[in-house]
């Protein structure tokens, strides 16, 4: 089974202060890498899906790149806010297992006011 | 507006029976899919199909089944085989398949204990 990995698992953060988290995924096959965003109630979002290595989204104030070459994926949110608060998911798809998005664990961001 | 439904949220079982959890999507996506999330751990596929009359197992398929004879509509039976029952189960949809790069879009949730 494939692994992915999210680091940290938790990270609490002052407003207005900047942060990053991890996603590592296996190096070969790669296919696609998906971030979603899941705040409490309500129903995972997704935020970007990303295919190509150096790739870089943007949405508001989150950002992520991609390295496929060496399997990681960095997720960024500039001056956080209480309302970024969520807990953040990546997914990898390989392309031998098309169909199938392998969920990472999360990270859960809490922000303070 | 075009979504996801999953009832109930909330769903009580003795050991044994079987249940059946209900997904309907009205966003006219080719591919749907069950997750099972448990503390402290990934969300895991339980099942997925991308298109009508088919579905393949995910990684934890044992104990669960499904149908998928309308697009619509994606029902998941936990069955009396299923060890642990008790999670909270997502579904979720896609335009195709993501190996497609499509976007998984979710439901709410059910929440299943089975005592």
């Amino acid at each position: 089974i494939l692994n992915v990995e999210q680091s940290p698992q938790s990270l609490h953060v002052q407003e207005g202060d900047s942060t990053n988290f991890t996603c590592s995924f296996p190096s070969s096959n790669f296919y696609a890498l998906h971030w979603y965003r899941w705040e409490t109630a309500k129903s995972p979002e997704a935020l970007f899906v990303m295919t190509l290595n150096g790739d870089e989204k943007k949405k508001g104030r989150i950002s992520a790149t991609l390295n496929t070459k060496e399997g990681y994926s960095y997720l960024y949110i500039k001056g956080s806010q209480p309302e970024d608060s969520a807990t953040y998911l990546c997914a990898f798809t390989g392309s031998s297992n098309t169909g199938k998005l392998i969920f990472g664990q999360g990270t859960t961001l809490q922000v303070k006011p | 507006d075009g979504g996801i439904t999953q009832s109930p949220k909330y769903l009580f079982r003795k050991e044994g029976q079987n249940v059946t959890l209900s997904c309907e999507q009205n966003l006219n996506h080719d591919a749907m899919y069950w997750y099972r999330q448990d503390p402290g751990q990934g969300l895991r596929l339980i099942y997925y199909s991308q298109i009508v009359n088919d579905f393949q197992k995910g990684d934890i398929a044992e104990g669960y089944s499904v149908s998928r004879e309308k697009k619509e509509s994606f029902p998941l039976t936990v069955t009396s085989a299923q060890k642990n029952p008790t999670a909270f189960y997502l579904c979720a949809s896609s335009r195709t398949g993501t190996g497609y790069n499509s976007p998984l879009h979710f439901g709410n949730g059910t929440r299943l204990t089975v005592t």
